[in-house]
C-alpha cells in the first residue's frame, strides 16, 4: 500500500517561496502521475498541479506563474515550490498519486500559514 | 477551465435514508475522468468513485455513481452514520477542477 507524507515549513513569510516535499513509501514514484492539492481552512479543494516522473508537468492556470514541481527518484520524493506567497496561499497542502482512476492515494496534508 | 457545480450545498438527512448528490459541468466531461471523494473533518479526501461509475477498492456498494456529458450523480442507497461528511466531485482531465462540495449532515 502506497503511503504519502508531506513535510515542510509550517510558516512562510509573505513574498517568500513555499517549499514542500512529499515522501512516498510502499512503492516507486516512477511511472506515475503525482498531484498537489490545497484546501484553505473551511473551504473546498483546489488542484495546484500534476507531475509525471518523466518531467511532464501541468499546472493550474491561476497558479502556473508561481509553481514548480519536481522529483527526486533517488529519495522517492516529489517537491512543490510556490513563489511570492501571500496570505491567500494559507492552506492545508496535500500530495496525491494521480492517474486514470483519479487521486487514489493521499497524504495526510500539511498546514502552511503565510504570515510575517 | 471546466467549472463543476455541486448541488445541494448542504443536505440534512437521517441514517437509513437514500440520497443523490449532483455535479454539473460547464462543458462536457469525459466519463473516464470524473471522480467523487468523501472528506471527513481533519482528514484527507478519500476516493469513492472514478470514471463516473467505478467504485474504488474497499468502497461499500451502497455508493454508486452515474452520469455522462455534463451531469453526474453520486447516490448513497442507505445512509450509515459514517457517511455524514463532505463530498466533492472532480474532473481529472488535462486541467483538473473540483466542485465546491456538498455537506451531508445528520438530521
Amino acid at each position: 500500500q502506497v503511503q504519502l507524507q508531506e513535510s515542510g515549513p509550517g510558516l512562510v513569510k509573505p513574498s517568500e517561496t513555499l517549499s514542500l516535499t512529499c515522501s512516498v513509501s510502499g512503492g516507486s514514484i516512477s511511472s506515475y502521475y503525482w498531484s498537489w492539492i490545497r484546501q484553505p481552512a473551511g473551504k473546498g479543494l483546489e488542484w495546484i498541479g500534476r507531475f509525471y516522473t518523466s518531467g511532464t508537468t501541468s499546472y493550474n492556470p491561476s497558479l502556473k506563474s508561481r509553481v514548480t514541481m519536481s522529483v527526486d527518484t533517488s529519495k522517492n520524493q516529489i517537491s512543490l515550490k510556490m513563489s511570492s506567497v501571500t496570505a491567500a496561499d494559507t492552506a492545508v497542502y496535500y500530495c496525491a498519486r494521480d492517474g486514470m482512476a483519479g487521486l487514489v492515494n493521499w497524504g495526510q496534508g500539511t498546514l502552511v500559514t503565510v504570515s510575517s | 477551465e471546466i467549472v463543476l457545480t455541486q448541488s445541494p450545498g448542504t443536505l440534512s438527512l437521517s441514517p437509513g435514508e437514500r440520497t443523490t448528490l449532483s455535479c454539473r459541468a460547464s462543458q462536457s466531461v469525459s466519463s473516464s475522468y470524473l471522480a467523487w471523494y468523501q472528506q471527513k473533518p481533519g482528514q484527507a479526501p478519500r476516493l469513492l468513485i472514478y470514471a463516473a461509475s467505478s467504485r474504488a477498492p474497499g468502497v461499500p456498494d451502497r455508493f454508486s455513481g452515474s452520469g455522462s456529458g455534463t451531469d453526474f450523480t453520486l447516490t448513497i442507497s442507505r445512509l450509515e452514520p459514517e457517511d455524514f461528511a463532505v463530498y466533492y466531485c472532480q474532473q481529472y482531465g488535462s486541467s483538473p477542477t473540483f466542485g465546491q462540495g456538498t455537506r451531508l449532515d445528520i438530521k
